[in-house]
Formats: structure tokens, sequence, C-alpha cells
């Protein structure tokens, strides 16, 4: 079975750091870009962050470049995400998220999701 | 670069059939075949329905099915179930200096 499994959540002090892991099962890593997606309480979904399959190419939104930075170890099946100088809007469910895989999307990458973990709360607050 | 935009909830009974628009710009919706939808139920994770504008992944039933004109994507659900009561968002890859990938706001579908 294909599975996301996402850890690291928890309570931070504004200025903190964390790091948020993602376990993946059931896939071959290497073969597939990974994204970060995140959820503040009772709002809509927010993209955060894309990883290529060899990991050299990292995209960024705006509000967390310089501060997150994402990163895998496909021999250890696991994405990560390290998030520091975290602020209080920063506060949501962040979810790993897999790309659908190119071969099925008409110009390679298709900027779609296709298996998305439970989510990891982060709560930024003091 | 502003969240694509969705009327925040529509509405209709068992066996009806909505449409849910997505409006964006030519920076995103407009440019690129790349508009992806996603159910949300309550507490759960997002669920990939739609890809590629119009394509659905294995396993999505046919009764989801969405197209693009211009700048706005659309999202119809046929038949409707009472398992379709969720949140849907759609996404688009967007040329912009500010992200990659933006979604939308956002719709909440209630069957009736």
């Amino acid at each position: 079975e294909v599975q996301l499994v996402e850890s690291g959540g928890g309570l931070v002090q504004p200025g903190g750091s964390l790091r948020l892991s993602c376990a993946t099962s059931g896939f071959i890593l290497s073969s597939y870009e990974m994204n970060w997606v995140r959820q503040a309480p009772g709002k809509g979904l927010e993209w955060v962050s894309y990883l290529s399959g060899g990991g050299g190419i990292k995209y960024y939104t705006d509000s967390v470049q310089g501060r997150f930075t994402i990163s895998r170890e496909n021999a250890k099946n696991s994405v990560y995400l390290q998030m520091n100088s975290l602020r209080v809007e920063d506060t949501a469910i962040y979810y790993c998220a897999r790309s659908h895989h190119p071969a099925y999307c008409s110009g390679g990458n298709c900027w779609a999701f296709d298996i998305w973990g439970q989510g990891t709360m982060v709560t930024v607050s003091s | 670069q502003s969240a694509l935009t969705q009327p925040a909830s529509v509405s209709g009974s068992p066996g009806q059939s909505i449409t849910i628009s997505c409006t964006g710009t030519s920076s995103d919706v407009g440019s690129y075949n790349l508009v992806s939808w996603y159910q949300q139920h309550p507490g759960k994770a997002p669920k990939l329905i739609v890809y590629d504008v119009n394509k659905r992944p294995s396993g999505v039933s046919n009764r989801f099915s969405a197209s693009k004109s211009g700048n706005t994507a659309s999202l119809t659900i046929s038949g409707l179930q009472a398992e379709d009561e969720a949140d849907y968002y759609c996404c688009s890859y967007a040329d912009s200096s500010s992200s990659y990938v933006i979604f939308g706001g956002g719709t909440k579908l209630t069957v009736l």
C-alpha cells in the first residue's frame, strides 16, 4: 500500500525551529517529486515547497523562502521539511504530498498531488 | 499571487448535478493546462480527483468531470450522492514570482 506518514509537529515559540519528517512506503521514492502543503485551522490549502526526485531542484512559496528547507533521503524513504524562524502565521496542518508521476501527465510534471499523508499539526505560539 | 476564486458554497439534491467554478488569471489557469481538483472531507487529507484540467486518476468516479475555458476552470459532479458532501479545492501551476502552485479558497458542497 502506498502511504505517507508525517511526524515532527508540535508547539513551538515564535522564532523557533521544527523538523518535519515524511516516511514513505509502497513506492520507489526516487522516482517521484515530493511536496509539502499546509492548511491553517479552518482555512484553505497552501502549497509550501517542492523537491525533485533527485533532490537537486527545490522550490518554495515566497512566505517561507529563506526560512524553510526541503530535503530527502531516498535510501531511507523519507522527505523532510526544516522550518526555522517560525512565525505565528506558520501555524497549520502540514501535509506531505506526492506529485503525480510525470508518465501520466501531458507535459511532464502536472503539478498535481496524488498521495497525501494524514498531516502533522504545527502550532507557533508564545 | 492571490488565491484562485471559488464560490464559498454550493448545494444540490441527491441525483442532481452541480458545477464549481475556479477563476484565475492569464498567469495561471489561463496559460497552463495544469489545473487539478481535490476533495477533502472534514478531518481528512485532500484527495486528487482531477488533474491536467480534465483527467481522472484511477479509481475516481466518472461522475466527476472538469473543463477549462480561458481563465476559468470548472468541476461538475453529476448524480450527486451524500458522500460527495465535502470541501473542493482547485489548484493551478502559476507563472508567478511568489509561488509555483496556487490553490483556490475552497468550496463547501452540501448535499441537501
